[in-house]
């Protein structure tokens, strides 16, 4: 169980959209805008592909873009390509007193068909 | 090009205890803090702590604080993670991160921007 909620796995054909969403509380994503996301392909480690709910870092594609309504955050990935295919985590901060300030997702695997 | 270069892999026995250091260039390395997290075969990461390699100052998490020790070396431009009285359950990969929080974990941005390649303990008899 982690402390944030994601599909296991997602899939989208080449070209198309696709939407990964982090599911967290009012103690953490309801309440700030410290939900960021990364991208991690098989063996390697995790890359930063966006902070503070929406902002994206210099050099990640203008097709990851992300956004959040309530305590659900969302990562859309447009114009799938198979470079695409990886695992992806959202992450918060958190003033829950019985977690660690910051907590990731579970995971979710993207499959470019 | 900011890079973070970590030490090699390693196997340890159950009760002994790691040392991992992260090597940093292309950037002022007390300008940022760095962050460490791991993450289990097959599963997520998990978030262990930061230290400030302005101040020093750190936060643990509370799972670990009685066994982990973050320090840095600023001539060398290195961070340290230390883990102790390790178990089967530690068996890892352990990331260091580049992280804009700075003075206090209170009043942080909680995002790692600048990652290590990642460092594989195996604790096993």
């Amino acid at each position: 169980q982690t402390a944030l909620t994601q599909p296991a796995s997602v899939s989208g054909s080449p070209g198309q959209s696709i939407t990964i969403s982090c599911s967290g509380t009012s103690s953490d994503i309801g309440s700030y805008e410290y939900v960021s996301w990364y991208q991690q392909h098989p063996g390697k480690a995790p890359k930063l592909i966006i902070s503070e709910v929406s902002n994206r870092p210099s050099g990640v594609s203008n097709r990851f873009s992300g956004s959040k309504s309530g305590n659900t955050a969302a990562l859309t990935v447009s114009g799938l390509q198979a470079e695409d295919e990886a695992s992806y985590y959202c992450s918060s901060y958190t003033s829950s007193s019985t977690l660690p300030y910051v907590i990731f997702g579970g995971g979710t695997k993207l499959t470019v068909l | 090009q900011v890079q973070l270069v970590q030490s090699e892999a390693g196997v340890r026995k159950p009760g002994a205890s790691v040392k991992v250091s992260c090597k940093a260039s292309g950037y002022t390395f007390t300008n940022f803090g760095i962050t460490w997290v791991r993450q289990a075969p097959g599963q997520g990461l998990e978030w262990m702590g930061w230290i400030s390699a302005y101040n020093g100052n750190t936060y643990y998490v509370h799972k670990f604080e009685d066994r982990v020790t973050m320090t840095f070396d600023t001539p060398t431009s290195t961070a340290y993670m230390e883990l102790r009285s390790l178990r089967s359950d530690d068996t890892a990969v352990y990331y260091c991160a580049r992280d804009r929080t700075i003075y206090d974990i209170l009043n942080g941005y909680y995002y790692f921007d600048y990652w290590g390649q990642g460092t594989l303990v195996t604790v096993s008899s």
